[in-house]
């Protein structure tokens, strides 16, 4: 089974509009993290926002917010007022604890969405 | 900072010829990873250190996959007998030890295209 699932392959949004990025995951493990990377086409990873299982408070980081329900193992990432330079692919990733293996805390990632940002 | 550094950005080779990458982690993170990254694709885990030792590997790793980290600095991974399935980006990413909420910081890969 799919630990990420990314539902969306392609979305696109109006320049200053708000979009929401969908993120299921599925694990068993009590405490586990949840990270979102931006990919543009140069190819680098960028970090942007994590969400801790244990997490009261839905994450925020500037224009990117993480909308986490745990109880529907979902983690969607809402950007707002999105920008040209949005545009790219976004990939969502869990790190778990109980199933890292040697403690490698590795993150396993989606398949992504691409967003493109309509001027 | 200076980020995560690898090299070569593109490679290109014939079937059958190894090749080596090299990737150069922040300097303070004494964790590395090794992801490929396929066309359409997430990343996808295949090797880890901490600092100089290999303590994980995925059942991707074939035996022609080689990775090291002499002395816990830079980290080198070699393809042997190098396959057209072989061609993808590979990712390099470190993090410090901070556990659960420590990020992964990536390169910005390696392309490798097999002929």
């Amino acid at each position: 089974a799919q630990k990420i699932t990314q539902t969306q392959p392609g979305m696109f949004v109006q320049e200053k509009e708000a979009v929401t990025l969908d993120c299921t995951y599925d694990t068993s493990d009590p405490s586990y993290g949840l990270f979102w990377y931006k990919q543009p086409s140069s190819g680098e990873m960028i970090f942007l926002i994590y969400q801790g299982s244990y997490d009261q408070q839905n994450a925020t980081e500037g224009r990117y917010s993480l909308n986490f329900q745990k109880a529907r193992k979902s983690a969607n990432l809402v950007i707002s007022a999105s920008q040209l330079g949005d545009s790219a692919m976004y990939f969502c990733a869990m790190r778990e604890v109980a199933y890292s293996g040697a403690g490698s805390y590795q993150l396993t990632f989606g398949k992504g969405t691409k967003l493109s940002v309509i001027p | 900072d200076t980020g995560v550094s690898q090299d070569p950005r593109h490679k290109i080779t014939k079937r059958g010829q190894n090749v080596t990458f090299r990737c150069d982690p922040i300097s303070e993170h004494n964790r590395l990873y090794w992801y490929r990254q396929t066309l359409g694709q997430g990343p996808e885990f295949l090797t880890y250190f901490q600092n100089e030792a290999q303590l994980e590997k995925s059942r991707l790793l074939s035996d022609r996959f080689s990775a090291e980290r002499p002395k816990g600095s830079f980290s080198t991974l070699e393809i042997q007998r190098t396959e057209q399935g072989d061609s993808a980006m590979y990712l390099c990413a470190s993090s410090v030890d901070r556990g659960l909420n420590s990020p992964l910081h990536f390169g910005n890969g390696t392309r490798l295209t097999v002929t």
